[in-house]
């Protein structure tokens, strides 16, 4: 599976839009990029996923460059209850099991 | 539809004892995943099973550790001889059973046990 690199923590205040990055260099051709949210003392929580160019669902936005050696998750107008970590995945969606390894995420921290 | 069920949610071992810890995947979900959690760490793959079937255990210690999803009821994992090093939070993840026969790909989590270990 690709690594990715994710900022370890972000703040923000409430009603900002929040952009967090991450870096998956060796993404494969047939790999995703998914999201998943989680609060302190629960399960991760699927968000979004991707494969190029740009995904938005009800919740966030999932930006990808071309070269798909990055991908940006947007969350527009964050709130005091989007407080929790960012995880970045990326792996195979072909149909198999995806073997998800997760990373240390991006604990975003909202401020009032 | 009622999401993944774990039980217990919290567990408490002396060292030595034995853990069990209990996941209902979603309705209509065959597929089955172990993930183990140290505190301020990421969620680390440990199993992933079909009814019956163990597809991959390469995420598992190789002694202690079991997991198992039989025909009816939840699916198990079972650490014997509990070590303070154990003491995580371990979550279940379940997808559904997808065309091909493989599982599609979003997984859906569980609250997790947090087990410790005394």
């Amino acid at each position: 599976l690709a690594k990715t690199t994710q900022p370890i923590s972000m703040d923000s205040y409430e009603g900002q839009e929040v952009n967090i990055t991450c870096s998956h260099n060796n993404i494969a051709t047939n790999d995703y990029i998914t999201w998943y949210q989680q609060f302190p003392s629960q399960g991760p929580r699927f968000i979004i996923q991707g494969y190029k160019t740009k995904v938005t669902n009800e919740v966030a936005s999932l930006f990808i460059p071309a070269d798909r050696k990055s991908s940006t998750l947007s969350l527009p107008r964050v709130s005091l209850s989007d407080t929790a970590v960012y995880y970045c995945l990326v792996g195979p969606n072909s149909g198999g099991y995806q073997k998800v390894t997760f990373g240390t995420g991006t604990k975003l921290q909202v401020i009032p | 539809n009622a999401g993944v069920m774990q039980n217990p949610r919290h567990l408490v071992r002396r060292r030595g004892q034995e853990a069990r810890l209990r996941c209902s995947p979603m309705k209509g979900h065959s597929h089955v995943y172990w993930y183990r959690q140290l505190p301020e760490e990421g969620l680390k793959f440990m199993v992933y099973l079909q009814k019956e079937n163990i597809i991959d255990e390469s995420g598992m210690p190789k002694e202690r550790f079991s997991a198992e999803f039989p025909k009816e009821g939840p699916s198990i994992l079972r650490i014997q001889q509990v070590v303070r090093g154990d003491s995580a939070a371990y979550f279940c993840a379940s997808s559904p059973f997808g065309t091909s026969g493989r599982a599609r790909e979003t997984q859906y989590f569980g609250p997790g046990t947090r087990l410790l270990v005394l």
